[in-house]
């Protein structure tokens, strides 16, 4: 099955860092990724939409200055939370759009001190 | 407010048991219902998908079956093992593309030896 790889699984930082957060389909060419953010019990919320070669599209409330994405290939895309501070600590997850179904990665846990 | 709606919340089970896990929903159109299982810090990993022509479908001890009239489905683990224990969410997706999901809550699963 189609596999995305998601690193780093863990990053602990201080406050007012920068994170990047790398999403990468390992067996498949993905035109479409996503990025979700998921909060302890509960559900997986859309942060915003990546497409390649293009900028992403945000959901509401989502600070697309806060949280950069870039998407420079078709197996590759980034998520940058810049400055970060402890209200941005969360489990952050990738998917990527193969044959029209998401596949996940397995998460990056982010810890801001 | 959420279109997806599992229940229960939480429950615990002891090793060797069964449980069902309950999911409704409201989203419309209707194009699959999948159910993820998600281990504690992990990415979700997909158990089953089915379309609204599909009543049922099994993955080993996993079966989950699909109402789209009364738009309810269900997630059925036979047997619990020990490993079955995480959380088992349930996805809808309104389109055949996948672009737009909608996640549940999620259902805790703890199994006791």
């Amino acid at each position: 099955g189609a596999v995305v790889s998601q690193h780093p699984s863990r990053v602990i930082c201080k406050s007012g860092t920068s994170v990047k957060i790398e999403c990468r389909s390992l067996d498949f060419q993905a035109t479409t990724m996503f990025w979700y953010r998921q909060f302890p019990k509960q559900s997986l919320m859309l942060m915003a939409t990546s497409n390649e070669g293009s900028k992403a599209t945000y959901e509401q409330g989502v600070e697309k200055d806060k949280f950069l994405i870039n998407h420079a290939s078709l197996t590759l895309s980034t998520l940058t939370v810049t400055s970060a501070h402890p209200e941005d600590s969360s489990f952050y997850i990738c998917s990527a759009m193969g044959g029209g179904i998401q596949y996940f990665g397995a998460g990056t846990r982010l810890s801001v001190l | 407010k959420n279109q997806v709606e599992q229940s229960p919340q939480s429950l615990i089970i002891l090793e060797g048991k069964n449980c069902t896990l309950q999911c409704n929903y409201t989203v419309s159109p209707f194009s699959n219902l999948r159910w993820y299982k998600q281990d504690t810090g992990r990415g979700p990993v997909s158990l089953t998908i089915m379309t609204f022509s599909e009543n049922t479908k099994s993955n080993g001890r996993y079966t989950a079956t699909l109402d789209a009239d009364t738009k309810q489905s269900s997630l059925h683990i036979t047997a619990s093992q020990l490993s079955d224990s995480a959380s088992y969410i349930c996805v809808v997706s309104a389109s055949s593309n996948d672009y737009k999901l909608s996640f549940g809550a999620g259902t805790t699963v703890t199994v006791r030896a």
